[in-house]
């Protein structure tokens, strides 16, 4: 069977340090993968989606970006992070594009 | 961009309450998803619908697909405690290849 995982589970950061948010996949290959914040306990919005190694699709600008450097692995970065930047952040994964999506145990990020 | 309206918002409820939430759009859908999200975790799927007036059961949970396509509800019977969470639908639009699109959610309280 497949599972997700996401580390850390919780984080706080100040203002202006670095960030890297790790998901992994067991049990499939060549998943396809996204990164989703979640604020306030409410709505999704998708931020990076991946369909292969390397291949990164960034839905909205931001303070953010995303690598896949294997295959079952997506890491969520950013260089400086901002009071914004706050929230619950998810990593989900299917099969292909149009198929269920699955989703880890989230990482919650507190930015101070 | 394409848009899911769900609602309710939130619902307040009695435990032994039933409940029912839906989600609609003005586009035609080949998919429709609804998944729970408990405070503090990911998303799980809860009923996946893939033909226009299919009705699924899981439990307590009933889903169906509208026969318009551009529609689906979510009823939970007996409410308990535990059905407290964020429920959103997620849907696979037809004709395209991209991504579920999701609706805002609708957060449940359950009184005891």
């Amino acid at each position: 069977s497949q599972t997700i995982h996401q580390w850390p589970a919780t984080l706080v950061q100040p203002v202006g340090s670095p960030l890297s948010l790790e998901c992994t996949v067991e049990g499939t290959s060549n998943p396809n993968l996204y990164w989703y914040r979640q604020a306030a306990g409410r709505g999704l919005q998708l931020l990076f989606y991946s369909v292969g190694i390397g291949q990164i699709s960034s839905e909205v600008p931001q303070n953010l970006s995303a690598s896949r450097p294997q295959d079952r692995q997506f890491i969520l970065s950013s260089k400086k992070l901002l009071l914004s930047d706050s929230g619950f952040y998810l990593c989900a994964w299917s099969r292909g594009m149009t198929d269920t999506q699955y989703f880890g145990p989230g990482t919650r990020l507190t930015v101070l | 961009g394409q848009q899911l309206n769900q609602s309710p918002q939130s619902m307040f409820i009695q435990e032994g309450e039933d409940v029912s939430m839906n989600c609609t759009s003005s586009s035609i859908f080949n998919t429709w998803l609804w998944y729970k999200q408990d405070p503090g975790e990911g998303p799980v799927l809860l009923i996946a619908l893939y033909k226009a007036g299919e009705l699924t059961s899981n439990g307590r949970l009933t889903a169906q697909f509208g026969i318009t396509r551009k529609d689906s509800f979510l009823n939970i019977s007996a409410s308990i405690p535990s059905d407290v969470g964020i429920y959103f639908c997620a849907g696979q639009l037809r004709g395209s290849q991209g991504n579920l699109i999701f609706g805002k959610g609708t957060k449940l309280s359950v009184k005891p």
